[in-house]
């Protein structure tokens, strides 16, 4: 089946500083990908859309320019928090999606557990 | 919020019992997913629906859609320990390929 990585899948960092998260798909080449959010205990939220060679879509509420979204090839998406802040402490999922498939099914990274002291 | 809706929020059963659990969401929809989710790592994907289908089955899994009260059913049955997780539905609607996952049902499966 498909593979999605992201590196890292932990990151711990100090208050002001940006930490860059990437997700790739490692056999299939992912013209859309989506990154999430998810608190303790709760679900997933959908931050954004990355589509290769355009610009990101934000879901509502989400900063822009706090989490910036770069998809510059067919396999690799990154998604960089900007001047981090202990409230963006969580865990950060990617997914892709093919064009090969039909049916909409995306798949899911592992996810980036971050922790900004 | 896009974010669909699951209950219960919480559900403690024995080993053997079958579980079941419910999501409500809001606009019409293209598919229907459900995924499961150990404590700290990544989904796994369990079974998609499409709108067209009224029920489906995978192994211990049973899912029911009923479009017309926008919700579905996942129905683990003869319930094991490793079932013990979070279960989250995820929609996709005509116009994109977002998901947007509903609040998601906190398994525990005792032995």
């Amino acid at each position: 089946g498909a593979v999605v990585s992201q590196h890292p899948s932990w990151v711990i960092c100090k208050s002001g500083t940006s930490v860059k998260i990437e997700c790739r798909s490692l056999d299939f080449q992912a013209t859309t990908m989506f990154w999430y959010r998810q608190f303790p205990k709760q679900s997933l939220m959908l931050m954004a859309t990355s589509n290769e060679g355009s610009k990101a879509t934000y879901e509502q509420g989400v900063e822009k320019d706090k989490f910036l979204i770069n998809h510059a090839s067919l396999t690799l998406s990154t998604l960089t928090v900007t001047s981090a802040h202990p409230e963006d402490s969580s865990f950060y999922i990617c997914s892709a999606f093919g064009t090969e498939w039909v049916v909409n099914e995306q798949f899911f990274g592992p996810g980036t557990r971050l922790t900004v002291l | 919020s896009q974010q669909g809706e699951e209950d219960p929020q919480a559900l403690s059963i024995q080993e053997g019992e079958n579980a079941t659990m419910n999501c409500s969401y809001k606009t019409s929809i293209n598919n229907l997913q459900w995924y499961r989710q150990n404590s700290g790592r990544g989904l796994v994907h369990l079974i998609l629906i499409r709108s067209n289908e009224r029920e489906k089955h995978s192994g211990r899994l049973r899912v029911t859609l009923d479009t017309s009260k926008k919700s579905s059913s996942l129905l683990i049955t003869a319930s094991r320990a490793a079932d013990t997780a979070s279960y989250f539905c995820a929609t996709d609607w005509y116009t994109g390929n977002q998901f947007y996952f509903g609040t998601g049902t906190s398994l525990t499966v005792i032995p």
